[in-house]
């Protein structure tokens, strides 16, 4: 079955800097574009970033665009997210998730079980 | 941008009662492209509606959603003990991004 497992959060120092990863397993990971989303302590879900299935094409929020970049390996099953320059509101859990768009419609149809980033000093 | 705005922000019911929840977005959104998320304390969200209406797999038929332009609705209609939960729009746009509502609280 379809699992997706975050790794990487963890305390870091405002300004500093951490990498996700989200392992896929049970689907072909290559055919599907994948993205970031957080959700603050106590607060509503957030999109962070997204990229396509070959990596080609990336977007990100306007809270942390220039800050943060999305990659995925392909032939690891696994995507990232490079977190730079760190501040306390980015403090969140962060989920991977699947896109699909079967029948035109686009959905996040797979989470994770989401890592947790504190950014404290 | 859009705005997604749910109502209300706690919805207060019992087992067996129906809820209604109201998504409403700043401008008209495509159909399409407007799906529902449940998520329950400690959990990742997960995908209950998509296309406004059309239910994710393994959904029970309690669960559907209607609406068009900027008035979207999810209703639940008995309420099951494992259904209170926070309930949350989202749309995708045209620039390949998503943007989710607040959320909506069922409790008891």
């Amino acid at each position: 079955q379809v699992q997706l497992v975050e790794s990487g959060g963890g305390l870091v120092k405002p300004g500093g800097s951490l990498r996700l990863s989200c392992a896929a397993s049970g689907f072909n990971f290559s055919d599907f574009y994948m993205s970031w989303i957080r959700q603050a302590p106590g607060k509503g879900l957030e999109w962070v970033s997204y990229i396509s299935n070959s990596g080609s094409s990336v977007y990100y929020a306007d809270s942390v665009k220039g800050r943060f970049t999305i990659s995925r390996d392909n032939a690891e099953n696994s995507l990232y997210m490079q977190m730079d320059s760190l501040r306390a509101e980015d403090t969140a859990v962060y989920y991977c998730a699947r896109e699909t768009y079967s029948s035109g419609y686009p959905r996040l149809d797979y989470w994770g079980q989401g890592t947790l980033v504190t950014v404290s000093s | 941008e859009i705005v997604l705005s749910q109502s209300p922000g706690t919805l207060s019911l019992s087992p067996g009662e129906r809820a209604t929840l109201s998504c409403r977005a700043s401008q008209s959104v495509s159909s399409s492209f407007l799906a529902w998320y449940q998520q329950k304390p400690g959990q990742s969200p997960r995908l209950l509606i998509y296309g406004a209406s059309s239910r994710a797999t393994g959904i029970p038929d309690r669960f559907s959603g209607s609406g068009s332009g900027t008035d979207f609705t999810l209703t639940i209609s008995r309420l099951e003990p494992e259904d209170f939960a926070v309930y949350s729009c989202q749309q995708y746009t045209r620039s390949s991004t998503w943007t989710f509502g607040q959320g909506t609280k069922v409790e008891i």
